[in-house]
C-alpha cells in the first residue's frame, strides 16, 4: 500500500525557514518523480515544485523560486522541502504526492498534509 | 503560465441528477497532461480522471472526462451522496503544474 507521510509544520514567524519531510512507502520511490503542492486555508490547490525520480532536475512556482529549495533522498525514501524567507502568504497545508508515472504528469497518491503557520 | 478557469464556481444539485463541470485553459492544452481531482473537507485531493478521458483506478463509471484543447469538461453522470465535494482541473506545461479554482458540488 503506497502511504505518504509529512511532517515538520508548524508555526514560524515571517522571514524564518521551515524544512518539511515526506516518507513514502509501499512502492519504488526512486522511481517516480514527487511534487509537493500546497493549500490556503479555505483556497484551491496550488503547485510549489517537483523533482524528478533521480533528483537532477528540479522545478519550482515562480512564488516560492529562490526561497524554496525541493531535494530527496531515495536511499531514505524521503521527499523534503526546505522553505526559507517565509512569508505569511506561505501559510498553507503542504501535501506531497507521487507522480503517476514518468511520462503521465498528474498525482495518483497524495499524503495527509502537515500544516505550515506563517505568523508573528 | 497557462491558467485553468473552472466554471460554474458552485453547482447545486440533488443525488441522481447529472453534474456537467467546466474547465477553460489560457491556451491549449495537450489532453494527455489534463487531469481532474476531487477533494472532501479534511481530506487529501483524489485523481479522477488523467489524460483528459482516462478514469484512474478504482474510480466509478459514473465520471467522465472529455475534451481537448482549451475546452475540458468532467461529468458525473448520476450523483451519490459520496460526490458532493470540490473538484478541481489540473494541466502541465512548461515545466509548470496548475490547477483551475476549483468547482463545488453541493446539496439542492
Amino acid at each position: 500500500e503506497v502511504q505518504l507521510l509529512e511532517s515538520g509544520g508548524g508555526l514560524v514567524q515571517p522571514g524564518g525557514s521551515l524544512r518539511l519531510s515526506c516518507a513514502a512507502s509501499g512502492f519504488t520511490f526512486s522511481a517516480y518523480g514527487m511534487s509537493w503542492v500546497r493549500q490556503a486555508p479555505g483556497k484551491g490547490l496550488e503547485w510549489v515544485s517537483h523533482i524528478i525520480a533521480s533528483g537532477g532536475t528540479t522545478y519550482y512556482a515562480d512564488s516560492v523560486k529562490g526561497r524554496f529549495t525541493v531535494s530527496r533522498d531515495n536511499s531514505k525514501n524521503t521527499l523534503y522541502l526546505q522553505m526559507n524567507s517565509l512569508r505569511a502568504e506561505d501559510t498553507a497545508v503542504y501535501y506531497c504526492a507521487k507522480r503517476l508515472t514518468p511520462t503521465i504528469t498528474v498525482f495518483d497518491y497524495w499524503g495527509q498534509g502537515t500544516l505550515v503557520t506563517v505568523s508573528s | 503560465e497557462i491558467v485553468l478557469t473552472q466554471s460554474p464556481g458552485t453547482l447545486s444539485l440533488s443525488p441522481g441528477e447529472r453534474a456537467t463541470l467546466s474547465c477553460r485553459a489560457s491556451q491549449s492544452v495537450s489532453s494527455s497532461h489534463l487531469a481532474w481531482y476531487q477533494q472532501k473537507p479534511g481530506q487529501a485531493p483524489r485523481l479522477l480522471i488523467y489524460g483528459a478521458s482516462s478514469r484512474a483506478t478504482g474510480i466509478p463509471d459514473r465520471f467522465s472526462g472529455s475534451g481537448s484543447g482549451t475546452d475540458f469538461t468532467l461529468s458525473i453522470s448520476r450523483l451519490e451522496p459520496e460526490d458532493f465535494a470540490v473538484y478541481y482541473c489540473q494541466q502541465f506545461g512548461g515545466s509548470q503544474w496548475t490547477f483551475g479554482q476549483g468547482t463545488k458540488v453541493e446539496f439542492k
